[in-house]
């Protein structure tokens, strides 16, 4: 079954730095796909950016970029230049390819910018 | 639009007493989903429709039922809520192999 970990609870930082935030995860699937998400301060899930497994660039969306290591079933997420607002909840998921409509969320990693 | 709608955006609840759910999307999205988020948790799925095939899962079956009416609709329902169900229910959709888009939840409290 598909398993999804995020062993990071919360992460601080400073504003204008760089983050990364760590995923795992487990398949029997050869082919699947991999997201992050954003919970705001509302509660609100906002999707941020994916990577497919078959491709081999690292995905950037904006100042969101992936750090996939497959041989390690690894997809870190990275945020370059935080800011305040970055302060949130981020979540990591995976769906499979096969029977694929699934999508199995990690427990999440809370984020702290300050100024 | 990538807008998933959820209502009410706040329900109060009696312990024993049934509770519906209501999500639609315009998106014309396959599949859609019903997650429990309770704080400091992972989103948790409960079950999803793909097209009109409800798949439930296994530790939510007894617990929860969901109908599709039409490929923009989709309730869930709890035919005797208990205390543990107070949560953030979030209704989802997506279209094939896509990202999945969120709505912005209906708070259950069950008292």
């Amino acid at each position: 079954a598909q398993k999804v970990t995020q062993t990071q609870t919360s992460i601080s930082v400073m504003e204008k730095t760089t983050v990364t935030m760590d995923c795992v995860y487990e398949t029997q699937d050869s082919s699947y796909f991999l997201f992050w998400y954003k919970q705001t301060a509302s509660g609100e899930i906002v999707f941020l950016i994916r990577q497919d497994s078959y491709k081999k660039e690292n995905a950037t969306v904006g100042h969101y970029s992936l750090n996939f290591q497959k041989p390690k079933s690894s997809i870190g997420l990275i945020i370059t230049a935080t800011q305040i607002e970055d302060s949130a909840v981020y979540f990591c998921a995976m769906r499979e390819a096969t029977g694929g409509y699934k999508v199995v969320f990690g427990s999440g990693t809370r984020l702290l910018v300050s100024p | 639009d990538t807008t998933v709608k959820q209502n009410p955006r706040y329900k109060l609840a009696r312990v024993g007493k049934p509770v519906n759910l209501i999500c639609s999307q315009t998106m014309n999205h396959d599949t859609m989903y019903w997650y429990q988020k309770k704080p400091n948790q992972a989103p948790k799925l409960l079950l999803f429709y793909y097209d009109k095939i409800l798949n439930r899962e296994a530790d939510t079956f007894e617990k929860f039922q969901s109908s599709r009416p039409n490929n923009s609709f989709c309730s869930l329902y709890i035919g005797s809520a208990g205390l543990e169900y107070s949560a953030m229910y979030l209704c989802a959709s997506s279209r094939d192999q896509g990202e999945v888009f969120f709505g912005k939840g209906t708070r259950l409290t069950v008292v």
